[in-house]
Parts: C-alpha cells; sequence; structure tokens
C-alpha cells in the first residue's frame, strides 16, 4: 500500500543553519505531496505542495521539489529561524485511488538560538 | 464555515464513561477525515467518509470507537466506555475532493484526556 517515510527527530539546529527533512513515498497512483506543520500547541498547518512530477511547494521560505525519479519530496529552508521549531509532517493523497490522506510519523525540529 | 471547527478544544473525563467529539467541515467539503495523534506521536488514521459512499473505518482502534456523519457535513466521533490510552488529541480534516490539489485542511482538535 502506498506509504510514506521521513527522518527520524528530533532535528537540532542553530539559527540560520540550512534544513533538510527527507521524505520518500510509495504509491500505486499519481499522489499529490504535502508538508504540514505543527507547531508548539497548535493544530496541522499546510505548509505547501506540489500536484505533480518536477513541481517545487514553496512558502515561508520553505521548499520542496517532487522527484517522481527517486520517489522524494525533501523539505527544504536555507536559513532557519527559532520561530521555526515545530513538528513536520510529509503527506500524500494518491488522487487515482481517491483515498485517505497518508501521514509521515512526522520531524521534531528544535532551532537553537 | 471559514475553517474546520471542532468541539470540545479540551474534554477531561473519567475512565469508563463515553465522549462525544464533534467536527464541522468546511461548507461544501465532500471528504471528511478523523486522526488521532497520540504525545509525541505521529498522526493514526481512523475513519474516512466521502460523500454517500460507506465510510472506511479500517482505522478504528477497537469496537468503542464509532463516527457519524450526518446530512453529509457535521461528524460526530464517540468513544465508548473510555480509556486511559484513549488520552490524545482527535483530528477532523476535510477537502473538496478532486479540486484545490487535493489538499486537506485541520481543525485545531479536541483535546481528550481520560483520568
Amino acid at each position: 500500500g502506498d506509504s510514506v517515510t521521513q527522518m527520524e527527530g528530533p532535528v537540532t539546529l542553530s539559527e540560520e543553519a540550512f534544513l533538510t527533512i527527507n521524505c520518500t513515498y510509495t504509491a500505486t497512483g499519481y499522489p499529490s505531496l504535502f508538508w504540514y506543520v505543527q507547531y508548539p500547541g497548535e493544530g496541522l498547518q499546510l505548509l505547501l505542495k506540489a500536484t505533480k512530477a518536477d513541481d517545487k511547494g514553496s512558502n515561508k521560505g520553505f521548499e520542496a521539489t517532487y522527484r517522481k525519479e527517486t520517489t522524494s519530496f525533501h523539505l527544504e529552508k536555507g536559513s532557519v529561524q527559532v520561530s521555526d521549531s515545530a513538528v513536520y509532517f510529509c503527506a500524500l493523497s494518491d488522487r487515482g485511488r481517491d483515498d485517505k490522506i497518508i501521514f509521515g510519523k512526522g520531524t521534531r525540529l528544535h532551532i537553537l538560538p | 464555515g471559514a475553517g474546520v471547527s471542532q468541539s470540545p478544544s479540551n474534554k477531561v473525563t473519567e475512565k469508563g464513561k463515553d465522549v462525544e467529539l464533534r467536527c464541522d467541515p468546511i461548507s461544501g467539503h465532500t471528504a471528511l477525515y478523523w486522526y488521532r495523534q497520540s504525545l509525541g506521536q505521529g498522526l493514526e488514521f481512523l475513519i474516512y467518509f466521502q460523500g454517500n459512499s460507506a465510510p472506511d473505518k479500517s482505522g478504528l482502534p477497537s469496537d468503542r470507537f464509532s463516527a457519524e456523519r450526518t446530512g453529509g457535513s457535521v461528524s460526530t466521533l464517540t468513544i465508548q466506555r473510555t480509556q486511559q490510552e484513549d488520552s490524545a488529541v482527535y483530528l477532523c480534516a476535510s477537502r473538496l475532493q478532486g479540486a484545490d490539489g487535493n489538499t486537506i485542511y485541520f481543525g485545531e482538535g479536541s483535546w481528550l484526556t481520560v483520568v
């Protein structure tokens, strides 16, 4: 079945460091891919998305490119801030199967000032 | 409404009691999901409603859990005879199937504590 695998956390970085959170997926159809973020004490918010191969989603300085050849959707940011501390979830929605959304286990990110 | 609305936002209940959690999805959204997030854990799928189709209940952890969606809109998740391991955040989400890049939108969650 469809699945999402993302790097385990916690990830701890200093402010202004470069961030990569890896995410790979398996899907039988043609999924849309998402990154959701959960700030402390808050609900999940959509961070960015990509609906087809080679699309790049971007928001708040974060980027992720839909790589069909490597089945990946890695999240990157060039210079992280303390306010980026949160849990990040990679997810897919397999449009061809009209199915439930599959989430990764989440990666907790700590940014040190 | 403007977003997915869940109530109550916080619920403390005694072990063995029944609880009902409510979700009001975004107006016009045809698909509705319930997830559970335990402390420090990822998102556990519970149940999925899509239009008039039979719901996908494959994630419900036991027969103490049930959910219904009335009139294709509001949904209620019911947990009977609550146990301490039911303590978690219960998240509801909705989406407009086949549109908006299949993006789902989450509510703030209902924080359930069973004591």
